[in-house]
């Protein structure tokens, strides 16, 4: 069983649209956990980091349910800019420092 | 500041051709860490090295070795290629916040083994 499973879509909406993407993790044990946006052949990029209590940033909410292992990201008011793939991200601590693991991505497209 | 940076960006090989990936980082980072990434299968973490001094396998370490040469510096080595191994290798270096870690990716090395 995979690690972090998400929904690979793709997504295409249109501008001024809300988006939401899910993604679940298999260990109860990780600790933390993240968003990160990755651009057509790029690096990927912190997007931000998800909060039991859920966190906002502009647009952008993220929401963690530890109960169910589940992470969302919720996009409102779509931009062109925003078309990217979305990886979940989970962390888990060893005593050998961090590892972390990646989902396969959620694409998004943003249709003018 | 360049944050992390890698060597080279594009590298076609022949199997059983051997090849050193080189990372470095500017922001005083202690973690370290090598990926691949492939279609469909995401990121998945080949070594990692939580301080100097230190590296330990991740998730797909066979057919690699890594070095971290001092704080700044993580090379990923392919004693012998094999077509299995092309990817896009991206480099990331993890800032410690509290017990959250943030890692900032290179711009990575696309990999192809013929």
């Amino acid at each position: 069983r995979k690690e972090v499973e998400q929904d690979p879509g793709p997504f295409n909406v249109p501008e001024g649209a809300t988006v939401a993407f899910n993604c679940t993790y298999s260990n109860s044990a990780s600790q933390s956990f993240f968003w990160y946006r990755q651009d057509c052949r790029k690096e990927p990029k912190l997007l931000m980091s998800v909060y039991s209590s859920g966190n906002e940033d502009g647009r952008f909410t993220a929401q963690l349910n530890r109960a169910s292992q589940y992470i969302s990201l919720l996009i409102r008011d779509s931009k062109l800019s925003d078309s990217a793939t979305y990886l979940c991200v989970v962390n888990q601590y060893a005593d050998t420092g961090n590892q972390f693991y990646f989902g396969t991505g959620t694409s998004l497209t943003v249709i003018p | 500041n360049a944050g992390v940076t890698q060597t080279p960006k594009f590298q076609v090989l022949k199997t059983g051709q051997s090849m050193t990936l080189q990372c470095a980082q500017d922001m005083n980072h202690n973690s370290m860490y090598w990926y691949r990434q492939d279609p469909g299968m995401g990121l998945r973490l080949i070594y990692y090295s939580a301080s100097e001094g230190t590296t330990d396998k991740g998730e797909v370490p066979n057919g690699y070795n890594v070095s971290r040469l001092n704080k700044r510096e993580f090379s990923l080595r392919l004693e012998s290629a094999a077509p299995s191994q092309t990817s896009v290798y991206f480099c990331a270096s993890g800032k410690d916040r509290g017990l959250i870690e943030t890692q900032y990716f290179g711009p990575g090395t696309r990999l192809l083994v013929l």
